[in-house]
């Protein structure tokens, strides 16, 4: 079945050791995303790949940071981990932007706890 | 851009029809609205999108009115694994993408 995988499901890191999320997708979608969701809240969007384009959320900590390589993989980097950074993330595909074609297929998400 | 208000919590029976209300009072001309169902500890699920009047699928219904200002999901007969977070997104690609999850609405379902 097409779908999205994110690895690992849980990762525990250390308070400034760098780390790396990982996603990948068979469903061959333009758009990857990458959101943020803490305990009893929203998801929060914090940046989006349209094929190589890059959108960065104006309110994205500069301590996150992603690569797409090529279509099927996107990674989210956290380079110094605050404590305040442990929260499930999220990573999720669509065929477009536009609106009839954005559903979002989105992965079991990958829980970061930082001791 | 749009901003989506709905009610935090709701609880039902079992076998009822469950209507969640968004309201998008910002609409703008080529939103589209969307619904994503959240269970603990697992990422969104689609359930259903329209843009105008009503659409319908296997799983629930979404009923528009006129001015789109708000929106009806409609979940008929509801069951126990309906017990979820319920969210409703108003966005498109004018003047650069944007997709904001609202607060969302808890959905507990009884026996």
């Amino acid at each position: 079945d097409a779908m999205v995988i994110q690895n690992p499901r849980y990762q525990v890191t250390q308070f400034g050791k760098p780390v790396t999320l990982s996603c990948s997708q068979t469903l061959n979608h333009n758009v990857m995303y990458w959101y943020q969701q803490k305990s009893s809240q929203a998801p929060k969007l914090l940046f989006h790949y349209y094929d190589k384009d890059f959108n960065n959320e104006a309110d994205t900590p500069d301590n996150f940071q992603s690569r797409r390589p090529n279509t099927s993989f996107c990674f989210l980097d956290i380079r110094s981990p605050g404590l305040g950074d442990a929260a499930m993330y999220l990573c999720a595909t669509s065929r477009d932007l536009a609106g009839g074609n954005n559903e979002q297929f989105f992965g079991p998400g990958t829980r970061l706890t930082v001791l | 851009l749009a901003k989506t208000t709905q009610p935090i919590s709701m609880d039902s029976y079992e076998g009822q029809e469950v209507n969640i209300t968004c309201s998008h009072n910002n609409i703008a001309t080529n939103d589209y609205i969307t619904w994503y169902q959240q269970f603990p500890s697992q990422g969104p699920r689609f359930i259903i999108q329209g843009y105008k009047t009503k659409v319908t699928n296997e799983v629930a219904s979404l009923f528009i009115p006129a001015d789109r200002k708000s929106s009806t999901l409609s979940l008929p007969r509801v069951s126990l694994s309906d017990t979820a977070v319920y969210y409703c997104l108003v966005g498109d690609t004018t003047g650069g993408f944007k997709t904001i999850f609202g607060a969302g609405t808890r959905l507990f379902v009884k026996a």
